[in-house]
């Protein structure tokens, strides 16, 4: 099965609102993860990235949150706006453990309602 | 500077062909992965090459290589196509290897988008 998942297919929030994005990854070797950000047409983005070693890492307009105790992620998207409509994706890596590349989730498209 | 370019962006193919897709990486980066999206099995692993050999490969047939050249240029090739092989597939750059000791950040080009009819 996926090493790393999310919770929801779909999230749909109000502009202005703050978003909340999870993901669940299950390989507790894991300690690099990261979150892209993919518009219609387009490759995947660079969001934020967090290692191990951290519990938070803030972006610009962006947190994400690292719980390795029950291996979940989040992404938090301060005062959402339209630009922000895409499929997020959380992804995993292993360090130094010659992984097999990044392991993707399957991700979460955010809507952005008016 | 410029970011990850793939050529082409679109591409339909007949089963039983081959094709062969081209992508640049950022300058200075040294390692290029390939990727395959699609909307049933999402974006999975392929290739990883670096320094012109390949580093890691994921859970894909024989039929799926690929190559890195000496100005860090990467091609992959998937030979008698199928129905099946319809995807986005993506390109990613880094400066190191993904996975070893030092994390490093991939960036990801447009995308090829391939049909196979």
């Amino acid at each position: 099965g996926e090493s790393v998942g999310l919770h929801l297919p779909t999230l749909s929030v109000q502009e202005g609102d703050n978003s909340i994005i999870n993901c669940a990854y299950s390989n507790s070797a894991s300690d690099y993860f990261i979150w892209y950000k993919q518009e219609s047409g387009k490759g995947p983005q660079f969001i934020i990235d967090i290692r191990s070693n951290m519990d938070k890492r803030q972006g610009q307009r962006v947190t994400v949150l690292l719980n390795k105790t029950v291996k979940h992620l989040s992404l938090q998207i301060a005062a959402t706006q339209p630009g922000d409509s895409a499929v997020y994706f959380c992804a995993e890596n292993i360090s130094g453990g010659g992984a097999d590349g990044l392991t993707f989730g399957k991700g979460t498209h955010l809507i952005i309602q008016p | 500077k410029a970011g990850v370019t793939q050529t082409p962006r679109y591409l339909i193919k007949t089963r039983g062909q081959q094709v062969t897709l081209s992508c640049s990486p950022i300058s200075g980066h040294r390692s290029v992965s390939w990727y395959q999206q699609t909307p049933g099995q999402g974006l999975q692993f392929l290739f990883e090459y670096f320094s012109e050999t390949q580093r890691n490969k994921g859970n894909f047939p024989g039929r799926f290589s690929g190559r890195q050249f000496s100005n860090s240029r990467s091609e992959m090739n998937v030979s008698t196509l199928e129905l099946g092989d319809s995807a986005l597939y993506l390109c990613a750059s880094s400066l190191v290897v993904l996975g070893s000791f030092m994390n490093t950040e991939a960036f990801f080009g447009q995308g090829t988008r391939l049909t196979v009819v």
